[in-house]
């Protein structure tokens, strides 16, 4: 099944700068590739997604880069706050058991933003 | 209101004693799901339900129960917590299957 690895565990920026976070997939029909975020004690939400139609996304600070031939993507956040601290996690959509559509997530990216 | 609510936000739990996790959403939502979120690992699904079929991934078949009495709301039900049970338990629910899902705050179980 499908395998997402999320390469950096931890990240830490200075205010202004960017972030990126890379992740990889295994499975070639992955289509989806959604963000999530997770600040302290809340759930995940989510804040951008790429479909494989495009190799690029951006909203507001916010860029996302597939690159299908190496089964590779990437959150790049811009000009970081100190509200971006959190931890990012990257996920791809897979095939369940049942044959529907899965999200299977990378481990996590724990960015902290300092002034 | 695009909330996912979670009861409890904490649960303590013996070992060998059931775990019964709420969770539920007023978006309408046809498709809802579990994870287990365990700390430095990536959620894993456990389960989900598309309209009333439940659909429980093949390597937690038989440690998890789930049901969907109406729209709104899923429970997961553990029959006996094991300390491997420890872990954050997510809700999510989407539109559709292949859609954004929408997360509640998650329910820390600790088995003792």
């Amino acid at each position: 099944g499908e395998k997402v690895e999320q390469h950096e565990s931890t990240l830490s920026v200075r205010e202004g700068d960017s972030a990126v976070i890379n992740c990889t997939y295994t499975d070639t029909a992955s289509s989806y590739f959604p963000w999530y975020k997770q600040e302290a004690g809340k759930g995940l939400h989510f804040v951008i997604d790429i479909r494989s139609n495009v190799d690029r996304k951006q909203s507001q600070r916010l860029i996302v880069l597939l690159d299908k031939k190496a089964k590779r993507f990437s959150l790049h956040i811009t000009a970081t706050q100190p509200e971006d601290s959190a931890i990012y996690f990257c996920a791809a959509s897979g095939i369940a058991s049942s044959s529907f559509s899965k999200l299977v997530f990378g481990q996590g990216t724990s960015l902290s933003v300092v002034p | 209101d695009t909330t996912v609510k979670q009861n409890p936000r904490y649960k303590l739990a013996r070992v060998g004693k059931p775990v019964n996790l709420i969770c539920s959403q007023t978006m309408n939502h046809d498709t809802m799901y579990w994870y287990q979120k365990k700390p430095n690992q990536a959620p894993k699904l456990l389960l989900f339900y598309y309209d009333k079929i439940l659909n429980r991934e093949a390597d937690t078949f038989e440690k998890f129960q789930s049901s969907r009495p109406n729209n709104s709301f899923c429970s997961l039900y553990i029959g006996s917590a094991g300390l491997e049970y420890s872990a954050m338990y997510l809700c999510a629910s989407s539109r559709d299957r292949g859609g954004e899902q929408y997360f509640g705050p998650g329910t820390r179980l600790t088995v003792l």
